[in-house]
């Protein structure tokens, strides 16, 4: 157990539709990452917050948004969603920004029907 | 972000030494090399990560060759716990994780 948690575990939705993920970091982490794994592309970075700011961004749709909260929770917002959507979506988190080690998050599998 | 190569696959027997290699020849001085892993239906669980020196910990070994154009995980021995996707990963300081293809490990009893 990374001691970060996600949920919910599993999300079917349908095209066109929004769902939010939510992500709690462990316990002090300031830092909270997201990840994108589907089938054909393997995982992708998605963006990064540090203490609420947005610090890094990666192949992040525009359809998709972030933000993290003052008690460093995270939530990913995904909207006009597309059968391409469909993929596990993992959360890490790190004390702060640097270049150690990143906790994982056992993911959200999200299935757009 | 520098890029890495490794093979998709390899396989090992229980209990016997297994060497992961991962070339990275575009390698910046400030790039550190990071290993993950991926047991199957679970997130990705850091292993190893390393700059100059050999690194151990007691998960694995990290090797990183003398010029860190290439670097080799050791997992002295395998148990079938560690069938999982290898992923080495060069990353600058502050940087963020860009994850390849990795090499499916398959450990044999």
């Amino acid at each position: 157990d990374s001691g970060v948690t996600q949920t919910p575990k599993h999300l079917i939705t349908a095209t066109g539709q929004r769902v939010t993920l939510r992500c709690s970091p462990r316990s002090g982490d300031l830092s909270v990452y997201w990840y994108q794994q589907s089938l054909d592309q393997g995982l992708q970075f998605l963006i990064q917050y540090y203490n609420g700011e947005e610090r890094a961004k990666g192949n992040i749709l525009e359809r998709f948004s972030a933000q993290q909260f003052p008690d460093l929770h995270s939530e990913l917002n995904l909207s006009s969603l597309e059968l391409g959507d469909s993929a596990l979506y993992f959360c890490a988190s790190r004390h702060d920004d640097g270049a150690g080690e990143q906790f994982f998050g056992p993911g959200t599998r999200l299935t757009v029907l | 972000d520098a890029k890495t190569t490794q093979p998709n696959s390899m396989e090992s027997n229980e209990e016997e030494p297994v060497h992961l290699p991962c070339n990275h020849s575009t390698i910046s001085g400030t790039d550190y090399i990071h290993w993950y892993r991926q047991l199957p239906s679970q997130g990705p669980e850091y292993v190893i990560h390393g700059l100059t020196s050999n690194v151990n910990n007691r998960m694995a070994s990290l090797a990183i060759a003398e010029d860190r154009k290439s670097s080799t995980l050791i997992l002295h021995r395998a148990t079938l716990r560690d069938a999982a996707v290898y992923y080495c990963i060069l990353r600058d300081e502050g940087g963020n994780l860009i994850f390849g293809k990795g090499t499916k490990l398959s450990v044999k009893p």
